[in-house]
């Protein structure tokens, strides 16, 4: 079973249209992410969320928003997307009571996000 | 800031050879650091991590990385890699104290000829 899970996998959408992208997580972890990745630049960092009342801008938090609705969910929103948002995206989690370990990041397996 | 360079973004070999993967990173502060390992169509997977204590790590898959504070760089090998082995590599680094936040490298791509 997985700990980390991101649906949709695949979507294919239109300039100008809203779109959520969903993440969701069985490991208790409070610490969440939302990366980008593009071929040649690795994962970059969009927002992060320490809690359900904590949420920060990641790097390149531009065009993106993100609800974090429980411990165990944090979406993505793409409030008008555009075609430079054609990415892979992950979500991923952490724990802080794992002391330096805790600075390890669990992954989902991705959501292939094309927009035309 | 902290930045991440890896220095080769795909790396060729032939089955059975030896492997080193290069990562250099730059801070101000004392960090932990990461390899992650992306397969065809999948997520991320730890490879392996320093924390602390002895500079070479072993990870899975026969793999291993040294931490070499003066040069500020965290290397990855493999005395002689599979087929399997074909996959993206991810160096990554976090402060000790802050955020929890990854820094990657630009990944490198890792093929395996037989």
């Amino acid at each position: 079973d997985a700990d980390v899970t991101q649906t949709p996998r695949n979507r294919i959408t239109k300039t100008g249209k809203r779109i959520m992208l969903e993440c969701s997580q069985t490991k208790g972890h409070d610490r969440m992410y939302w990366y980008r990745q593009d071929p040649g630049l690795g994962l970059r960092l969009i927002y992060y969320s320490f809690d359900v009342k904590d949420i920060n801008k990641g790097e390149i938090s531009d065009g993106y928003s993100v609800s974090r609705q429980a411990q165990a969910k944090f979406s993505l929103s793409l409030e008008s997307a555009i075609p430079n948002q054609t990415a892979l995206y992950f979500c991923a989690t952490s724990d802080p009571r794992l002391g330096g370990r805790g600075n390890e990041q669990f992954f989902g397996p991705g959501t292939r996000l094309t927009v035309l | 800031a902290q930045s991440v360079t890896q220095l080769d973004s795909q790396v060729p070999v032939f089955e059975e050879a030896p492997v080193e993967l290069r990562c250099n990173y730059s801070s101000s502060v004392s960090v932990y650091l990461f390899w992650y390992v992306q397969y065809p169509n999948q997520g991320l997977q730890l490879l392996l991590k320093y924390l602390s204590g002895s500079t070479l790590v072993k990870g899975i898959n026969g793999f291993e990385a040294e931490f070499n504070k003066s040069q500020t760089s965290f290397h990855l090998r493999k005395p002689s890699v599979h087929i399997s082995d074909t996959a993206e590599y991810f160096c990554a680094v976090s402060i000790i104290q802050g955020a929890q936040k990854l820094v990657f490298g630009q990944g490198t791509r890792l093929t395996i000829n037989p």
